[in-house]
């Protein structure tokens, strides 16, 4: 079936560096890619997405591109911010009603 | 800023007893979900509500779980006789659309069920 596999965490990084979460997918059909991300005490909010093949999706300076050929949608960050700390979940839908979601990478980011 | 909310943020339950998970989507929105997701593990899917019944669900919403949306504004999630196995951190989700173009889900802050 349809899944989506991400890069374990914690990532810890320090103010500053280069971010890259790693994501790819399996499914059936052409789906579209999201990234979401999660703070501390609040739900999961959409941070990106993508909904074909090499489309970029980008906002807050984070950015990921759709890659058909590797099945992959890794997320980046030129430098990163103390802010930027959360949880990272890479997801998919085939256009049903069914999102599916990875596992989830924690982000720490040192000052 | 509409958002979804859940209640209770926290409970601890003995094996076997019910829950209910209550939740509350944006006003506007007509699609409903539920996922968990289970420490340190994947979120999953569990369900999807629309137009006042189950559009979805998946192998893990077997019969000890049910939803409903019993007034204009509660989305609930009940489990009927809770196992070890539940515990887990609970989701609610909204959209206005639903499928691979609608892009965002609107989840709540969850709800942390523990079975003892």
């Amino acid at each position: 079936g349809d899944s989506v596999t991400q890069m374990e965490g914690p990532v810890t990084l320090s103010e500053e560096a280069f971010l890259t979460i790693n994501c790819t997918y399996t499914a059936t059909g052409y789906p579209s890619l999201f990234w979401y991300v999660q703070y501390p005490g609040e739900g999961l909010q959409l941070l990106l997405k993508a909904t074909k093949a090499d489309d970029k999706g980008s906002n807050k300076g984070f950015e990921a591109t759709y890659r058909k050929e590797t099945t992959s949608f890794h997320l980046e960050k030129g430098s990163v911010q103390v802010s930027d700390s959360a949880v990272y979940f890479c997801a998919l839908n085939t256009g049903g009603f069914k999102t599916i979601f990875g596992a989830g990478t924690r982000l720490f980011v040192k000052a | 800023e509409p958002e979804v909310t859940q209640t209770p943020s926290h409970q601890v339950t003995q094996m076997g007893q019910e829950v209910i998970l209550r939740c509350v989507p944006i006003s506007n929105h007509l699609y409903f979900y539920w996922y968990r997701q289970i420490l340190g593990q994947k979120v999953e899917f569990l369900v999807s509500f629309y137009n006042n019944e189950i559009s979805e669900k998946s192998e893990i919403f077997d019969d000890q779980f049910s939803v409903e949306r019993p007034d204009g504004s509660n989305f609930t999630l009940k489990i009927r006789s809770t196992k070890l196995e539940d515990s887990a951190m609970y989701f609610c989700a909204s959209s206005e659309q639903a499928g691979s173009n609608t892009g965002e889900l609107f989840f709540g802050e969850g709800s942390r069920l523990t079975v003892l």
